[in-house]
């Protein structure tokens, strides 16, 4: 059973204009999100993180909203760039008990993103 | 600063051979993960080390592979004898442990192909 789901596979979005990226969780328990963005043959790579106890952080382009009574959160990126390319990657963490399996990173499946010029 | 260092970036080999993986963390970094992820699949945990002492290793299927973090720095990850289906991407991650945040920094990863 996915913890963390990514329902859409791909989205394709003209220079420019806005992308936005979702992504749906189901353990109530989860306190802290990350979007990770990942080029082929390369490692993800950390983008922005926001807490449960927060509902917006911004960070440039990107901004990440939190609705956690719908168990939602969705990545923001205005003005998208062909170079913003990439895979994106939802994750979750419980942080409260660290220790165990609690404190291990839950990742969605992944939404590819292409920007065309 | 050096990021975290994966070797080989690629490695075919034949079933029921055996493979292994080698990672570098990010200097300082006291927490070190291996994971596996399958194609259109996110990363999944299959080991996670403070230090030198394996933390939570409940996703590790234990007959056929192992892990070792000698003096808290360094990992191997090894899969011995490989079967068909262990065909992926195995990344490694480093962290350093904050109550605040968890932000792992991964490799490159070794795309391993077994025939």
């Amino acid at each position: 059973d996915q913890q963390v789901k990514q329902n859409s596979p791909s989205l394709s979005v003209q220079e420019g204009r806005i992308s936005i990226l979702n992504c749906d969780y189901t353990n109530s328990m989860f306190d802290y999100f990350l979007w990770y963005k990942k080029y082929p043959a390369e490692g993800p790579t950390f983008l922005i993180s926001i807490s449960s106890i927060k509902d917006k952080n911004e960070d440039g382009r990107f901004t990440v909203f939190l609705n956690k009574s719908a168990k939602h959160l969705s990545l923001h990126i205005v003005p998208s760039q062909p170079g913003d390319s990439a895979v994106y990657f939802c994750a979750a963490l419980r942080q409260m008990n660290y220790g165990g399996s609690q404190g291990n990173l839950i990742f969605g499946k992944g939404t590819k993103l292409s920007v065309k010029p | 600063e050096a990021g975290v260092v994966q070797s080989p970036r690629y490695k075919i080999i034949e079933k029921k051979q055996p493979v292994a993986f080698w990672c570098n963390p990010i200097s300082g970094h006291n927490t070190l993960y291996w994971y596996r992820q399958n194609l259109g699949q996110g990363p999944e945990l299959l080991i996670r080390y403070e230090n030198e002492e394996a933390v939570d290793d409940s996703q590790l299927p234990k007959d056929r592979f192992s892990a070792e973090r000698l003096k808290g720095v360094d990992s191997t990850l090894k899969i011995q004898p490989a079967e068909l289906g262990d065909s992926a991407v195995y990344l490694c991650a480093s962290s350093l442990r904050q109550l605040a945040k968890n932000i792992q920094y991964f490799g490159a990863g070794t795309r391993l192909s077994v025939l």
